[in-house]
């Protein structure tokens, strides 16, 4: 069964960087397109971006560009999102997420989030 | 870029009670449109795609309608199980913008 498991937990100190890591299991990694959202303690869900694991190009909400890159490794079917000059607002859950199919970009497969506090 | 808004944010009903949840989104996305359910403390969960299609292994009290943009879920008999968030996202092209959600708690 389809599986995404994340990095662990993080705090980060305001203007430095992040690499979260994303590594699918149970499908061929290559076929469905992750996406990242993340969630601020009490609030709504975000979206972030999309990356196309087979070509490796990657689509991002404007709010986030310049700041955010999102990248994968084939050999190890893994997704990475970093995201630099981090601010306490940053403070969130980050969850990767898979869409259900090729023909439907809805998020069905998610990955358990990684916790990151942003705190001087 | 496409915004999404639901309304209403927040409800409290009864077990048993008919739930209409609305997602509006500022311009058309056809039937791009998919429905989550994040309970306290948990993964956001895929309920509807296609505007009104029920994932598998989602109870049948759970079903969407709309298209273009104004799109309806409808809990049809509120379960003790079903508090939670409830987010609409719209998926027809980027940015994929999520509804600020509505929090369904049981009066």
């Amino acid at each position: 069964q389809v599986h995404l498991v994340q990095s662990g937990a993080e705090v980060k100190k305001p203007g430095a960087s992040l690499k979260i890591s994303c590594e699918a299991s149970g499908y061929t990694f290559t076929t469905y397109y992750i996406h990242w959202v993340r969630q601020a303690p009490g609030q709504g869900l975000e979206w972030m971006g999309v990356i196309n694991p087979s070509a490796g190009s990657a689509t991002y909400a404007q709010k986030f560009q310049g700041r955010v890159s999102m990248t994968r490794d084939t050999s190890t079917s893994t997704v990475y999102m970093d995201l630099s000059s981090l601010r306490s607002d940053d403070t969130a859950v980050y969850y990767c997420a898979r869409v259900e199919g090729m023909l439907v970009a809805a998020l069905n497969y998610w990955g358990q989030g990684s916790l990151v506090t942003v705190s001087s | 870029d496409i915004q999404m808004t639901q309304s209403p944010s927040s409800l409290s009903a009864s077990v048993g009670d008919r739930l209409t949840i609305t997602c509006r989104a500022s311009q058309g996305i056809g039937n791009y449109l998919a429905w989550y359910q994040q309970k306290p403390g948990k993964l956001p969960k895929l309920l509807i795609y296609a505007a009104s299609t029920l994932q598998s292994g989602v109870p049948s009290r759970f079903s969407g309608s709309g298209s273009g943009t104004d799109f309806t879920l409808i809990i049809s008999s509120l379960q003790p199980e079903d508090v939670g968030s409830y987010y609409c996202q719209k998926y027809n092209s980027a940015p994929f913008t999520f509804g600020p959600g509505t929090k369904v708690e049981i009066k």
